[in-house]
């Protein structure tokens, strides 16, 4: 049982490059999340999803676009990076009662220069 | 608005008991908590639901407060594995599954 996936791990980005970080659950989980934690900060929302076909904005938005492709999988974009994107980001994901927590993934450290 | 955690790191010997507590400026429905390892993910330990019993977890135990909007962790007769920072996290909204979180509490057990 694997849980919640993310990939990459680690990724180094040019200032002004794209990319597209990947995330996939096995759990059956209904509601999907995006959260990136600076160093010595917590983790701040960027954006969530509660069932497949849905999207909304969380705490900090400016930057990303997201895709739930299917109940699986939830997709964070980064059209044009900036060093201020510098930072470790986790995908989570529940079930839509607020009764359980968030599974996380293992989390993408990535670094803009 | 994102919950308040104080202490913002604590320094334990093995043995000792410590408390960690989480305050919103808002009316709370649930707490959750989550320790994180370093260089690891959040691990959920524990929610707290309002008119809810206090929960546990190993010997770590937390306790819910309505009225002053406030949930406490206690960390009894720590173990060097309860090293790690601790995030409570408050739901955005008035449902839902959103969580705010708070900006952790480190905690160090030693030997």
């Amino acid at each position: 049982n694997a849980g919640v996936t993310q990939t990459p791990k680690f990724q180094v980005l040019k200032t002004g490059q794209s990319m597209t970080l990947q995330c996939a659950q096995d759990m059956n989980h209904n509601s999907m999340y995006w959260y990136r934690q600076d160093p010595g900060m917590g983790l701040r929302l960027i954006y969530y999803s509660a069932s497949e076909g849905t999207t909304d904005k969380g705490e900090v938005p400016n930057g990303y676009n997201v895709s739930r492709l299917n109940k699986r999988e939830f997709s964070l974009r980064l059209e044009s990076a900036a060093p201020s994107q510098t930072s470790v980001y986790f995908c989570a994901s529940s079930v839509v009662r607020d009764l359980y927590g968030y599974t996380f993934g293992s989390g993408t450290r990535l670094t803009v220069v | 608005q994102q919950p308040v955690q104080s202490p913002q790191a604590v320094i334990l010997r093995e043995g000792e008991d410590a408390v960690i507590n989480c305050s919103s400026s808002k009316a709370l429905y649930s707490v959750h908590w989550y320790r994180q390892k370093h260089g690891e993910a959040p691990v959920f330990l524990m929610i707290l639901l309002k008119g809810g019993e206090q929960k546990g977890h190993e010997k770590i135990s937390a306790s819910f407060n309505e009225k002053k909007q406030q949930s406490s962790l206690y960390l009894t007769a720590s173990q060097l594995s309860y090293s790690g920072t601790y995030f409570c996290g408050t739901p955005m909204g008035a449902a839902g599954n959103k969580l705010t979180f708070g900006g952790g509490t480190r905690v160090l057990v030693k030997p």
